[in-house]
């Protein structure tokens, strides 16, 4: 069982480049969420989906995008990347929508945007 | 804007003793509490999720308590012990789908 899977673990990528973060979950939760985690800032939201086919804003979403076209894979789309895109990534997936279940973290992707 | 405030912000206690840290939330429309034990270099594992006010949980030597009409969850560590060292975060929902994550105490314990 390989819980909440990401990759890549580490990219480097050049200010306006554009790359996609993968997040996938092989236990059929129907919310996936993805995080980005800053010095002092904690863990905020980006983006978020309740289900296949559906997605909806996070505390910040701006410079993000995602899809959610399978209920295993939440991928998330830097459209052109920004220095302060720099940060560490997390996908979190729970069994259902609602909020009193327990979220599964991947082990994360480290970004730096130079 | 929902704020989730944890207190202290970091904290260095002796092996065997025991401590406790604070988690702050809006005491309107709660829905869940949840705490989270983050070790360095790898990601958050769940501890609790707390839903009733007066909740009390209890894992090994971790426990949580819970009071939704004041806002506020309390985690306790009776005889820490080293591996006990990570940062301990909460997150608050209230039924939006969104989760809102204070900026976690970070234990240490000394051997």
């Amino acid at each position: 069982n390989a819980g909440v899977t990401q990759t890549p673990k580490f990219q480097v990528l050049k200010t306006g480049q554009s790359m996609t973060l993968q997040c996938a979950q092989d236990m059929n939760h129907e919310y996936m969420s993805w995080y980005r985690q800053d010095p002092g800032m904690g863990l905020r939201l980006i983006h978020y989906s309740v289900g296949a086919g559906i997605t909806d804003q996070g505390e910040v979403p701006n410079g993000y995008n995602v899809s959610r076209s399978t209920t295993e894979d939440f991928p998330l789309r830097l459209l052109s990347a920004a220095p302060s895109q720099t940060s560490v990534y997390f996908c979190a997936s729970s069994y259902e929508a609602g909020l009193q279940e327990t979220q599964y973290f991947g082990p994360g992707t480290r970004l730096l945007v130079l | 804007i929902l704020n989730v405030e944890q207190s202290p912000q970091s904290l260095h206690v002796q092996e065997g003793d025991s401590t406790n840290f604070t988690c702050s939330f809006p005491s309107s429309n709660f829905y869940a509490l949840h705490w989270y034990r983050w070790e360095t270099a790898k990601s958050p594992e769940a501890l609790f999720v707390m839903t009733l006010n007066g909740d009390e949980k209890k894992k090994g030597r971790i426990s949580a308590t819970l009071n939704t009409k004041e806002g506020y969850s309390y985690l306790y560590i009776k005889g820490s012990q080293p591996e006990d060292s990570a940062t301990y975060l909460c997150a608050f929902t209230s039924g939006t789908y969104k989760y809102i994550f204070g900026t976690g105490t970070r234990l240490k314990v000394l051997a």
